[in-house]
């Protein structure tokens, strides 16, 4: 089966542009987190999506988005960038979402430079 | 605040002997706990979990032991080998009902095992 698969792995963009990065999760997962990975801040989570619906968000400014297509598939949106948005970008999925915990698993990441 | 904190960012251990973890949390919602192994420009792979019913959860060389009354868990992998060199990653999800998203991390502790 294949992994969490994240598009593109690496970008650049200047300060004030948008970008759209985008995960699919493993077959048959439902539920997809997004999580920044910053030196200074560490993991942090930005969101979650299960069946289309934004279902739990984070403490990140509205300058970020998401959003979860039929197919799971999902994306994440940064608009106006600023410096500080440099990160590794994780999407994780897990399969079901329900109340019994599912483990989330990770892709390899976008590692977006803002300059 | 940090609710899950992993105190040593690093640890050295010669291959062969005990590697042992450490990782407190201080939020008593938390109710599964997770450890990830990270490598260099991959994502966070997921190793091992425990639900906060249990003390404890084998896995192989991995051990994770859990302290509910003083909030602690550790993980221990035993025999340690150079390969499990990487950064590892103590994460906590809380009881709020339903959503899977909200992972908490700490900010890992950079494992060396030298040969």
């Amino acid at each position: 089966k294949a992994g969490v698969t994240q598009t593109p792995r690496y970008l650049i963009k200047t300060r004030g542009q948008q970008v759209t990065l985008s995960c699919s999760p493993i077959s048959g997962h439902r539920s997809v987190s997004w999580y920044q990975q910053t030196p200074g801040q560490g993991l942090q989570f930005l969101f979650e999506y299960f069946s289309e619906t934004q279902r739990n968000k984070g403490n990140f400014p509205g300058r970020f988005s998401g959003r979860q297509f039929s197919n799971s598939r999902s994306e994440m949106n940064v608009s106006t960038l600023e410096l500080g948005d440099s990160a590794l970008y994780l999407c994780a999925s897990s399969l079901a979402g329900g109340p019994v915990f599912d483990t989330q698993y990770f892709g390899p990441g976008t590692r977006l430079t803002v300059l | 605040d940090q609710q899950v904190k992993q105190n040593s960012p690093s640890l050295s251990v010669q291959e062969g002997r005990i590697s042992i973890l450490n990782c407190d949390y201080t939020n008593s919602m938390f109710d599964y706990f997770l450890w990830y192994k990270k490598y260099p420009a991959e994502g966070p792979t997921f190793l091992i979990s425990i639900s906060s019913i249990k003390d404890k959860n084998e896995d192989g060389r991995f051990t994770v032991f859990l302290n509910k009354s003083a909030k602690h868990l550790s993980l221990h992998i035993v025999p340690s080998q150079p390969g499990d060199s990487a950064v590892y990653f103590c994460a906590a999800k809380g009881n709020y009902g339903g959503s899977q998203g909200n992972l908490i991390f700490g900010k890992g502790t950079k494992l060396s095992v030298k040969p």
